[in-house]
């Protein structure tokens, strides 16, 4: 079964919306999570790494404004697309892994992202 | 950023043929991983790979960590239907909190 859930599936809304999507770990902790954009017949493209408890960590030419993260549990981050426009429609997926050297990461369903 | 070199780009086989992928890289990684990802859903993990020259099967899927740690491979044995969708190969330095480095995908396309 699905270790990493990710919720709203699909989203679709108006331009100037801020919209929320949430990663949640189902049965372990996970002090790191990391979210991904990924446009259409391309590989996954890393925006940022969630941090529990601080700041996340966002690569370059990811506006930090723009795309909020909040990693306030163990279990739980959210990725925050403020005032939504057309261009940042994408499909946004997360992942967790746990803390071993073999805990592999594990993905969440992905987030459809359409502003319209 | 780094990325490493998949290929095929994509296939188109009959069912029942064999398949193999590969990757390599410049950079030495420690853990290797094959994910398979379907339309509209995230990439779902087949087999994990943590050490060099290890070779490691899950049913009709078999991959193996290259001796030299820069480069693996994947192989589907037996292809059906099902087996579409786009497979990638991941490269990571250490454990679960490190950051992943992904190939570009191999589209696979089985006929029945």
């Amino acid at each position: 079964g699905a270790v990493v859930s990710q919720h709203p599936s699909r989203v679709i809304c108006k331009s100037g919306t801020s919209v929320k999507i949430e990663c949640r770990s189902l049965d372990f902790q996970a002090t790191t999570m990391f979210w991904y954009r990924q446009f259409p017949k391309q590989s996954l493209m890393l925006m940022a790494t969630s941090n529990e408890g601080s700041k996340a960590t966002y690569e370059q030419g990811v506006e930090k404004d723009k795309f909020l993260i909040n990693h306030a549990s163990l279990t739980l981050s959210t990725l925050t697309v403020t005032s939504a426009h057309p261009e940042d429609s994408s499909f946004y997926i997360c992942s967790a892994g746990g803390r071993g050297s073999n805990q592999p990461q594990h993905f969440g369903d992905g987030t459809r992202l359409s502003i319209l | 950023g780094q990325q490493l070199n998949q290929s095929p780009q994509s296939m188109f086989i009959q069912e029942g043929e064999d398949v193999s992928m590969n990757c390599t890289s410049s950079s030495i990684f420690n853990t290797w991983l094959w994910y398979k990802q379907e339309p509209g859903e995230g990439p779902v993990l087949l087999i994990a790979l943590y050490k060099a020259g290890e070779l490691t099967s899950n049913g009709r899927l078999t991959a193996q960590f290259g001796i030299t740690r820069k480069d693996s491979f994947l192989n589907i044995s037996a292809s059906i239907p099902s087996d579409v969708g786009i497979y990638f190969c991941a490269g990571q330095e250490s454990g679960g909190y490190s950051t992943l480095t992904f190939g570009k995908g191999t589209m696979l396309l089985v006929s029945p």
